[in-house]
């Protein structure tokens, strides 16, 4: 039931981009996307509703694809910041209570 | 600041012994969260709670009960601690109405000897 995403870890340079993708098996409602920096706890980046629709944080952007069931995250022109462990939360259509299925998670370095 | 606040960091517990994680959220959230979260496994549900009172299981409930006696505060027990539930506890908080985002607490990092 937790969705997949890939790839397990990337690292970056500064100014280089990257995209993370989040598959899952089952119909979704909405995919929602976090950063986890190491000894922190993870922080809210965007929600994606089905619709298609892309939204951004900084110059993080996200696209959700529901016929695939699946959302890609993108990480432009990257950050010393943007290092973290990236997840994906996906929330089944058949679902009442807004409760999260999250990936295994994303690492991201990126070195100056 | 909004806040959910785990009451330990670090825990550390004896094979066979009752646990109590503490989770108070200061965002008056319908719903709140226990996961537990491992390497290379990702955060998995344990259970939730979209009311006070109320209670549903997660994806791996089993050895862990809960209780919600207040709106803003959910406690996760470990009826008997097993080593097999050393691991990192993530509560979160969100609230009912759509579309709105988890606010996580710090986590407390427990080891069972």
């Amino acid at each position: 039931q937790q969705p997949v995403q890939s790839p397990q870890a990337v690292i970056l340079r500064e100014g280089e981009d990257a995209v993370i993708n989040c598959s899952s098996s089952k119909a979704l409602y909405s995919v929602h996307w976090y950063r986890q920096k190491h000894g922190e706890a993870p922080v809210f980046l965007m929600i994606l509703l089905k619709g298609g629709e892309q939204k951004g944080h900084e110059k993080i952007s996200a696209s959700f694809n529901e016929k695939k069931q699946q959302s890609s995250l993108y990480l432009t022109a990257s950050q010393l910041s943007y290092s973290g462990t990236y997840f994906c939360g996906t929330e089944q259509a058949t679902d009442s209570w807004g409760k999260l299925q999250f990936g295994a998670g994303t690492q991201v370095v990126v070195t100056p | 600041d909004v806040k959910v606040t785990q009451s330990s960091r670090y825990l550390v517990k004896r094979t066979g012994e009752k646990v109590f994680l503490e989770c108070v959220q200061d965002m008056d959230h319908e719903n709140m969260f226990w996961y537990r979260q491992d390497p290379g496994l990702g955060l998995r549900l344990i259970y939730f709670s979209y009311d006070v009172k109320m209670k549903e299981k997660g994806d791996i409930p089993e050895g862990y009960s809960v209780s919600r006696e207040k709106k803003e505060r959910f406690s996760l027990i470990l009826e008997s601690a097993s080593t097999n539930q050393t691991s990192m506890y993530l509560c979160a908080s969100s609230s009912s109405r759509p579309n709105y985002g988890y606010t996580f607490g710090s986590g407390t990092r427990l080891t069972v000897v």
